[in-house]
């Protein structure tokens, strides 16, 4: 069954600290990797995308990782601000269908105290 | 900036009644989705579309029903609203290329229903 775990479910840090959020899938044939930011109430704005040939990429303060062999993905966040907090969702689309499929993770509720 | 939008942000509503909520992109994709989420849960694909004519039921069971007689209109349909429809429904938007697997999927703000 293709599934995304998040971890942890939420995250509590104070501004300026850095943090890590991860993904574990099993979602095969794996195509692509995405990380979505999903404010209060609204709906998901992507932050980084990665294919299988890719190890990791970079959005301002946010660095993305894969491990497509190990099947797991990491979220970093440098010098946190407090407009950092909001959900965090890994989103995994496969090869199996003509759709290219979305496996959504539950997101990492992540909230950033000044 | 995406620019996919829908329509209302938030809607009560009373039980039985018909309601339509409106999702418009102007990026000229040919996919279009919409995604149900309920809180703390992840989103679940309830209908899609690869272009005009086009529709199909996602993996969710849903009683909405959806059109698609413009590329950039993908409307969403109960006809008897029921409490169990309570819920946030995102509409999404990407490419359709020969690849399709690697283009980026846009969301709207979302539509949060309240069926009384």
């Amino acid at each position: 069954k293709n599934q995304v775990e998040q971890s942890p479910q939420s995250l509590i840090i104070l501004e300026g600290k850095n943090c890590t959020l991860q993904c574990n899938y099993t979602v095969s044939p794996f195509s692509n990797l995405r990380w979505y930011k999903q404010d209060t109430g609204r709906g998901p704005v992507s932050l980084t995308i990665m294919t299988f040939s890719e190890n990791t990429k970079s959005n301002g303060r946010y660095t993305a990782t894969l491990d497509a062999d190990t099947k797991q993905s990491s979220l970093h966040i440098t010098a946190s601000q407090l407009s950092d907090s909001a959900s965090y969702i890994c989103v995994v689309s496969d090869r199996g269908s003509t759709l290219g499929r979305l496996y959504f993770g539950r997101g990492t509720q992540l909230t950033v105290w000044p | 900036e995406a620019d996919i939008y829908q329509t209302p942000r938030y809607l009560v509503i009373g039980t039985g009644k018909k309601i339509t909520l409106e999702c418009s992109q102007t990026m000229g994709h040919d996919k279009m989705y919409w995604y149900q989420q309920d809180p703390g849960m992840e989103l679940h694909l309830i209908h899609y579309s690869y272009g005009v004519n086009s529709t199909e039921k996602g993996d969710l069971s849903s009683e909405s029903t959806v059109s698609r007689i413009r590329t950039e209109h993908f409307p969403l349909t109960l006809e008897s609203a029921r409490p169990s429809h309570t819920s946030q429904y995102l509409c999404a938007s990407s490419e359709l290329t020969s690849h399709f697997l690697d283009t980026e999927a846009f969301f709207g703000q979302g539509t949060r229903l309240t069926v009384v």
